[in-house]
C-alpha cells in the first residue's frame, strides 16, 4: 500500500511571497490533516478534512494560511504572503475509515519551507 | 484538555543498553495515548498505541509502554538500543481523533 505523498519536499522563499502545498492520502482515507511543526517543537494540527468538508480549522491562521479537499482526495495547503515565522515542515496525515485502525494517523514526509 | 509532557528534551544511551523515554499525560478521561519515531527527513512513523485494552503495549522494533494511570504515565521502554534507534521520539495524547503532540524528545545512540 502506498503511503501519504506530499510534494514538494522541499522549498525556499522570501517573505511575503506565495507557496503551495500538495498532499495525496492513502487511497481510501477519508480524514485528512495538516500539522505544522516548527523546528524543535511537536507538530500542531492546522486544519482537519472530513471527505471534501472541514472539520477544524480553528488553529488555522485565516488571514495568510488556506487549504481545500476539494475532491475529497488529495489537498493543498497555501500561503500568501508567507511569514519569517512560517519556516516549518508542514506535515500531512490521513485516517482509514473504517475499521479498528480510525484513531490512527498515517504521515507523510513532510514539505520543509524556509522563509528568507 | 488534554496534554501531554516529555520529561527529557534528550536522552543519550550506549548502544545495546536499555532506553527509558518518559511521557506523563493529563487527561479528563481515559485517552488514547501514542508514541512517534520521526527520523532526520523522514515522516512520522507509529511505534504503538494505547485504547484502553492491555495496559502494557508492545510495538515495533522492539519497543514497549506501559500505561499507568496512578501515575498519569506512558513511558516508552526497549531492553536494548541499536544504532538505529538514534531519532526524535513523539509522546502522543488523541483528543477526538485530533493528536496532541509533546515536545519531542531526541535520542542519541552511542556505539
Amino acid at each position: 500500500e502506498a503511503g501519504v505523498a506530499q510534494s514538494p519536499r522541499y522549498k525556499i522563499i522570501e517573505k511575503r511571497q506565495s507557496v503551495a502545498f500538495w498532499c495525496n492520502p492513502i487511497s481510501g482515507h477519508a480524514t485528512l490533516y495538516w500539522y505544522q511543526q516548527i523546528l524543535g517543537q511537536g507538530p500542531k494540527l492546522l486544519i482537519q478534512f472530513q471527505n471534501n468538508g472541514v472539520v477544524d480549522d480553528s488553529q488555522l491562521p485565516k488571514d495568510r494560511f488556506s487549504a481545500e479537499r476539494l475532491k475529497g482526495v488529495d489537498s493543498t495547503l497555501k500561503i500568501q504572503p508567507a511569514k519569517l515565522e512560517d519556516s516549518a515542515v508542514y506535515l500531512c496525515a490521513s485516517v482509514p475509515k473504517g475499521g479498528q485502525d480510525t484513531d490512527t494517523q498515517y504521515f507523510g514526509p513532510g514539505t520543509r519551507l524556509t522563509v528568507l | 484538555a488534554q496534554s501531554v509532557t516529555q520529561l527529557d528534551s534528550h536522552v543519550s544511551v550506549s548502544e545495546g543498553t536499555p532506553v527509558l523515554l518518559r511521557c506523563n499525560y493529563s487527561s479528563s478521561y481515559s485517552p488514547s495515548l501514542f508514541w512517534y519515531v520521526q527520523h532526520p527527513n523522514k515522516g512520522l512513523q507509529l511505534l504503538l498505541k494505547y485504547t484502553s485494552a492491555a495496559t502494557l503495549v508492545k510495538g515495533i522494533n522492539g519497543f514497549e509502554a506501559e500505561f499507568k494511570k496512578s501515575e498519569t504515565s506512558f513511558h516508552l521502554t526497549k531492553p536494548s538500543a541499536h544504532m538505529s534507534d538514534a531519532a526524535e521520539y513523539f509522546c502522543v495524547v488523541s483528543d477526538w481523533g485530533k493528536l496532541i503532540f509533546g515536545q519531542g524528545t531526541e535520542l542519541s545512540v552511542k556505539p
